[in-house]
């Protein structure tokens, strides 16, 4: 079955330490995201990749690493967890980039809570 | 910049057809999304839109004025089911894609 997978679904952190959210998919896409999505301000995008190894900044990036070092990997990492990162976030895929059109498709989402 | 505009919520009645508007302007533009949302789930797809027109996908349409910066996504048959958020996204230069804000459709008996 062709799918996004996240990993955890849910995370409650305290402020400061470390952690990574994985993401997989098995649809040999190229183009990855990461986005959060906060009430009142919709889904905004953290860091995309276009293929391995080739990254770059979203809309909202402070805070936030990503690496593309295989292309069904591509896992979010913040370094040192704030409150104001506390949201739900979702990893997307797609065989290419938007500007072909091709829909992108979403993993279940991680619930994380930085208290 | 980009900016994109849906209304925040809006009710309807089963059975009925409902129109959820967006607007945009964008530095470029390379398409157009629709994205079905349920509370706490992952979007779905509906429906690209990328050349003026209406396009029809059952119960489901989506038109695009690309001189206007105007799309809508028509619901018709509304059930129950359908009750969730619809977010437009617009591809804009560079492949860029930002989604609106969500409008939340609420439809009841």
């Amino acid at each position: 079955e062709a799918q996004v997978t996240q990993n955890p679904r849910y995370l409650i952190t305290v402020t400061g330490k470390k952690l990574t959210v994985t993401c997989s998919q098995n649809m040999n896409h190229e183009y990855m995201s990461w986005y959060r999505q906060d009430p009142g301000l919709g889904l905004r995008q953290i860091y995309y990749s276009m293929n391995v190894e080739v990254t770059d900044k979203g809309d909202v990036p402070e805070g936030y690493k990503v690496s593309r070092k295989e292309k069904r990997n591509f896992p979010l990492i913040l370094e040192s967890p704030s409150p104001n990162q506390t949201s739900l976030y979702f990893c997307a895929s797609s065989a290419r980039d938007s500007g072909g059109g091709d829909t992108q498709y979403f993993g279940p989402g991680t619930r994380l809570t930085v208290l | 910049g980009q900016n994109i505009d849906q209304p925040t919520e809006m009710t309807a009645t089963e059975g009925a057809i409902v129109q959820i508007n967006c607007t945009y302007q964008t530095s470029g533009f390379n398409g157009l999304f629709w994205y079905q949302q349920h509370a706490g789930e992952a979007p779905t797809f509906l429906s690209y839109n990328v050349l003026d027109g209406l396009e029809e996908k059952g119960r489901f349409s989506s038109f695009l004025s690309r001189s206007k910066g105007y799309s809508y996504l028509l619901l018709k048959e509304l059930q129950m089911k359908d009750s969730a958020s619809y977010l437009c996204a617009v591809i804009g230069g560079y492949s860029t894609l930002t989604f609106g804000k969500g409008t939340m459709l609420l439809v009841s008996p």
